[in-house]
This record gives structure tokens, C-alpha cells and sequence, in this order.
């Protein structure tokens, strides 16, 4: 099981980006895909998840509006699209998997991180 | 997000035990318990622990996860240089329900 992100991402304030999860070794629609995010010199963050089978998103407070979870038709890949970015989005944002079957609860462990993906938003 | 309380540090020497705390409420690790990550520098988090403080697959005996009421406890015995970095408790808050870490303690091993 491995899950695949995207390379480092550079953008000026107000842009936006997208970063992918691609996944691999497993049924990609059976597990859920979360997203946490580590600002420099902080812990980690959840933002919250995506429901793999059928694209509903869960997003954790914090998250709301400008933060968008979405998966691709080729069935092996998820997506975090941060919109209108501002200095402290700069972070390195992971994917992991839900460890729950069938993404049937939130709450189970995540089991699985992907490698990170570094933003860094400056002017 | 309601956090957990991990201490900001530990040093042990090498060949040593270590034991990591992390402290939460009856809303998240007092119900839930606690997983345990390794964040060594330059990698992803690694899972070393389930909240039920079962070990994934290939992750080595010397780590062992164990829980008190609202505090969970890593132990890792036998300390290598590099068992070096940072650990991280998780678990899921029942009242905010959302996933919520500690603040992460850095092992470091002299």
C-alpha cells in the first residue's frame, strides 16, 4: 500500500493550488483518504476527509470555504485544492488512509501516510 | 480542535528506556485511546500503534503502546540513535468529533 503526493508547490498570496494522492497496492474506493496539514514549526492538523466511494467530504473546523477535497475519474486518485492562499497556509500537507474498510468510520485509525507535499505561499 | 498534551521533549541514552505520555480527556484518549506516530526527519509520519495498542505490521517489538484511564504512554526500549525524532499521540475527540494530535515530543537519544 502506498500513497503517492504530488511535488512541492510554490505560489503568491492569492493563488491557488492543487495537490494530488495517488494510490496504489488497494481498492482505492474501499478506504478514505484524510488530509492533515503541518505548518513550520507546528504540529500536526487534521483537515478533515473524503468519503472514497462516493466523494462526500467531511472538513474539520478551520477548513470550511476555501479548502476542497475531490477525487478524479481514473479511480486511484484524491485532491486537496486550496483556494485564494494566503502566507500561513504554507505547510506540508499529507494524504493517509482511512484504516476502516469500506469508508465506514470517521473516527478509525489512518493508517497509511503519503510522502507530504510542500506548499509555500509568498510574495 | 481540542488538542492532547504531550511533553515537548525527552532525552534518554542510548540502549535505554524511553517512555512517551500524552495526556487527553474522557472525551478522546479516555474512550478512544491513542495512536502513536513516528515522524522521523525528512519522512512521513509513520503509524507505530493502533488506539487499541496493537502494532501495525513490521513495526518492531520495541515499541509498545499502553493506556491509564486519560493518558496513553509509548514505551520504547533498547534506544537506537535512530530511534531520533518525533512522536506524535492521535486519537478522535468525541465532543469536536475530529481528529485531534498532540503537540508531538522529540526524542532525543545521547
Amino acid at each position: 500500500v502506498q500513497l503517492v503526493q504530488s511535488e512541492s508547490e510554490l505560489r503568491q498570496p492569492g493563488a491557488s493550488v492543487k495537490v494530488s494522492c495517488q494510490t496504489f497496492g488497494y481498492v482505492f474506493s474501499s478506504f478514505a483518504i484524510h488530509w492533515v496539514r503541518q505548518a513550520p514549526g507546528h504540529g500536526l492538523e487534521w483537515m478533515g476527509r473524503l468519503n472514497t466511494y462516493n466523494g462526500s467530504p467531511t472538513y474539520a473546523p478551520g477548513f470550511t470555504g476555501r479548502f476542497v477535497f475531490s477525487l478524479d475519474n481514473s479511480g486511484i486518485t484524491t485532491y486537496l485544492e486550496i483556494s485564494t492562499l494566503r502566507p500561513d497556509d504554507t505547510a506540508v500537507y499529507y494524504c493517509v488512509r482511512e484504516g476502516a474498510f469500506g469508508n465506514s468510520n470517521i473516527s478509525a485509525d489512518m493508517d497509511v501516510w503519503g510522502q507530504g507535499t510542500t506548499v509555500s505561499v509568498f510574495s | 480542535q481540542t488538542g492532547l498534551t504531550q511533553p515537548p521533549s525527552v532525552s534518554k541514552d542510548l540502549r535505554q528506556t524511553a517512555t512517551l505520555a500524552c495526556t487527553g480527556s474522557s472525551d478522546n484518549v479516555g474512550v478512544h485511546g491513542a495512536a502513536w506516530l513516528q515522524h522521523l526527519r525528512g519522512l512521513p509520519p509513520k503509524l507505530l500503534s493502533y488506539r487499541n495498542n496493537s502494532r501495525p505490521s513490521g513495526v518492531s517489538q520495541r515499541y509498545t503502546a499502553s493506556r491509564s484511564g486519560n493518558r496513553a504512554y509509548l514505551t520504547i526500549t533498547g534506544l537506537r540513535p535512530e530511534d531520533e525524532g518525533d512522536y506524535y499521540c492521535q486519537t478522535w475527540d468525541t465532543t469536536v468529533r475530529a481528529h485531534v494530535f498532540g503537540g508531538g515530543t522529540r526524542l532525543t537519544v545521547l
